[in-house]
């Protein structure tokens, strides 16, 4: 078992639409909880930051951590073709984050 | 201020020769990690360095090696290249070690054939 998993996709909504991207991961030692969001053949780009359990919002996107259920979400809300990407959660205990595999997100007009 | 700076961007070597990649950080940041990335997967880990020390080590043969210069600039290192060390080679800097916010750079993507 992957210690971080992610499902792949690809996620194919319409422009507008409330988007729900979910990971789970398997560590309780993981504290610290990340989105990157990575367009293709560039670098990720770190697009949430999360400490423990509880919500983080910024602008349109919300970061949840439930670490009862060892569960992280990513909401993006009014989506645009903009937000067309790979989207990578990522878990932290010590010194070396832990990667899924990505889920790829298509918005279309 | 610039981000992290990665060169070569691309590069094409055969199998059984020697590459190196290179990497600078931001500004202040001591630490660098490098990853590799597979089409379709997440980055693995490889390498972490803070300080000019070696912090971590991802689950990677002998052939890769990497070290950080006192301007806290890296590289990293791989020989004898095989076919399946075709990936996006991705630097990572950041100010700490201990939280995961990683800055990365656009990637060195390597193609052996």
């Amino acid at each position: 078992q992957k210690e971080v998993e992610q499902d792949p996709g690809p996620l194919s909504v319409p422009e507008g639409a409330i988007v729900s991207l979910n990971c789970t991961y398997s560590n309780s030692a993981f504290q610290y909880f990340m989105w990157y969001r990575q367009y293709s053949r560039k670098g990720p780009e770190l697009l949430m930051y999360t400490y423990s359990s509880g919500n983080k919002e910024d602008g349109r996107f919300t970061a949840q951590v439930d670490k009862s259920s060892k569960y992280i979400s990513l909401f993006i809300r009014d989506s645009q073709p903009s937000d067309s990407a790979t989207y990578l959660c990522a878990s932290q205990g010590s010194y070396i984050p832990t990667f899924g595999r990505g889920t790829s997100l298509i918005v279309h007009p | 201020d610039a981000g992290v700076t990665q060169s070569p961007t691309h590069l094409i070597k055969t199998r059984g020769q020697h590459v190196t990649l290179r990497c600078s950080p931001i500004s202040g940041h001591k630490s660098v990690s490098w990853y590799q990335q597979v089409l379709g997967q997440g980055p693995q880990f490889i390498f972490q360095y803070y300080e000019k020390e070696e912090r971590g080590r991802g689950n990677f043969p002998d052939r890769f090696s990497a070290r950080q210069f006192p301007n806290y600039s890296s590289e990293l290192n791989v020989n004898a290249l095989l076919l399946g060390d075709s990936a996006l080679y991705l630097c990572a800097s950041s100010l700490v070690t201990d939280t995961g916010e990683l800055f990365f750079g656009e990637g060195s993507r390597l193609t052996v054939l």
